[in-house]
């Protein structure tokens, strides 16, 4: 257990639905992170929230919308997705977000039928 | 632009032996940090270990070591004694460190480790 959970691990949707992933830290940490892992291809870094404030967004199509209102608590919010849009998200989290070690969490794997 | 390089797509180390996951990194910031991330089956990513650019020493925790070569931009890991549970997919990562600015973490497409008994 690292302290960070992820809910649900496990996601069908279709392309019109409109569905939230949800990652929570117990760690007291001040940054937290969603990644995007597609097969065969490295983490891809989505977005980046410090203080409850987005301070990254690595060109994102809006399909996918953040959300942290406190910083404990990180939402992923998807609408009109793509099936490559397929692949395991993983939120993360950082005493700060310029420190050394990030604590991920265990993952949503979403599939886009 | 940095990069990260696993040339290993996978591997195969007896129980008990030691194993070396190679890396390659590309960067032309003097400041960066190395790190490797073990990842099993059920997806979360396990923070192993830790250098820095600047560290005289190489990196050790436990079973695990860096190998960090700065004038080859290598920062193999080394996992001795290993273990069944180690198996599973492993990842290089690197930071730049841009002052002041955001952990942004670039993964290289990592080495899936199978150990056997």
């Amino acid at each position: 257990e690292t302290g960070v959970t992820q809910t649900p691990r496990h996601l069908v949707m279709g392309m019109t639905n409109k569905k939230s992933l949800k990652c929570e830290q117990h760690l007291g940490h001040n940054a937290m992170y969603w990644y995007k892992q597609s097969a065969k291809k490295p983490l891809e870094l989505m977005f980046v929230y410090s203080l409850e404030e987005r301070v990254e967004n690595n060109s994102v199509p809006s399909r996918f919308s953040p959300e942290c209102p406190n910083s404990s608590h990180l939402f992923l919010h998807l609408h009109t997705l793509q099936p490559e849009d397929s692949a395991l998200y993983l939120c993360a989290s950082s005493r700060d977000r310029d420190v050394n070690e990030q604590y991920f969490g265990p993952g949503t794997r979403l599939t886009v039928t | 632009a940095q990069k990260i390089t696993q040339t290993q797509p996978g591997m195969f180390v007896q129980e008990k032996e030691a194993v070396t996951l190679d890396c390659t990194y590309d960067t032309s910031d003097p400041s960066y940090g190395l790190f490797w991330y073990k990842q099993p089956s059920s997806g979360e990513m396990i923070f192993l270990i830790y250098q820095g650019s600047y560290d005289q020493q190489n990196a050790t925790e436990g079973r695990y070591s860096l190998n960090f070569q700065k004038a080859r931009k290598s920062a193999n890991l080394v996992i001795s004694a290993s273990q069944l549970g180690d198996s599973a997919m492993y990842f290089c990562a690197m930071r730049e460190d841009y002052g002041g600015a955001t952990n942004k973490l670039i993964f290289g497409t990592g080495t899936l480790l199978a150990v056997q008994p």
